[in-house]
């Protein structure tokens, strides 16, 4: 069965150190998307990609990076520079250029300790 | 745990007709609620949230919901739509206070016939 899997579910994390959630999907979807969500409040869009090899930021970009260099993987890293970075991380992809079915990953939980 | 219902997988209006978009809830502790929008080739964006203040909310680009606890409801409605309004909408719900995972209707694509 296609679907986008993300990894890991739960992640702890030091201050100061980088860390890379995993996003990978079998669609064979052109676009997907990164999103943080913090209690009581909308998701927000950190990067998205519509292509390999290229990915614009979204709203809050800043303490993040992304990669695509294979149409199915698009990981995220947490990086040091990002101030309150403990959140629910969920990664989505869609066709992109026809139709709008989203599909959503299962979501990742970051807890900075 | 929490869940939503999408009532209608694809809804049909034409210009300047109301918009109304049905989604419910269940939870089982008081709910947030909100409402997403998917243009195409765009990223998802919120449209408006319920967090326990006024039952109407109101949201960007002339959307509201009105949160309905007897009927465990949050109905979107728009009174005029335009040829923009064409996208997928996604109902979702979190539990209050510190939950972060939302949970996703399976969306509504609305199509806006001239």
């Amino acid at each position: 069965d296609g679907g986008i899997t993300q990894s890991p579910k739960y992640l702890f994390r030091k201050e100061g150190q980088n860390v890379t959630l995993s996003c990978e999907q079998n669609l064979n979807h052109d676009a997907m998307y990164w999103y943080r969500q913090d209690p009581g409040q909308g998701l927000r869009l950190i990067y998205y990609s519509q292509i390999v090899n290229d990915f614009q930021k979204g709203d809050i970009a800043e303490g993040y990076s992304v990669s695509r260099e294979k149409k199915e993987s698009f990981p995220l890293t947490v990086t040091s520079a990002q101030k309150n970075p403990t959140a629910f991380y969920l990664c989505t992809s869609s066709v992109g250029n026809s139709g709008n079915t989203i599909y959503f990953g299962e979501g990742s939980w970051l807890t900075v300790v | 745990a929490q869940s939503v219902t999408q009532l209608g997988s694809h809804v049909s209006v034409s210009e300047g007709a109301l918009v109304l978009l049905r989604c419910n809830y269940s939870s089982s502790v008081p709910p947030y609620l909100f409402w997403y929008v998917q243009y195409p080739n765009q990223g998802l964006q919120l449209l408006l949230k319920y967090t326990s203040a006024a039952t109407l909310v109101k949201g960007i680009n002339g959307f509201e919901a009105e949160f309905k606890k007897s009927e465990t409801s949050f109905h979107l409605t728009k009174p005029s739509a335009h040829m923009s309004d064409a996208a997928e909408y996604f109902c979702a719900v979190s539990a209050v206070p510190n939950d972060y995972k939302l949970s996703f209707g399976a969306g509504t694509t609305v199509t806006v016939r001239a």
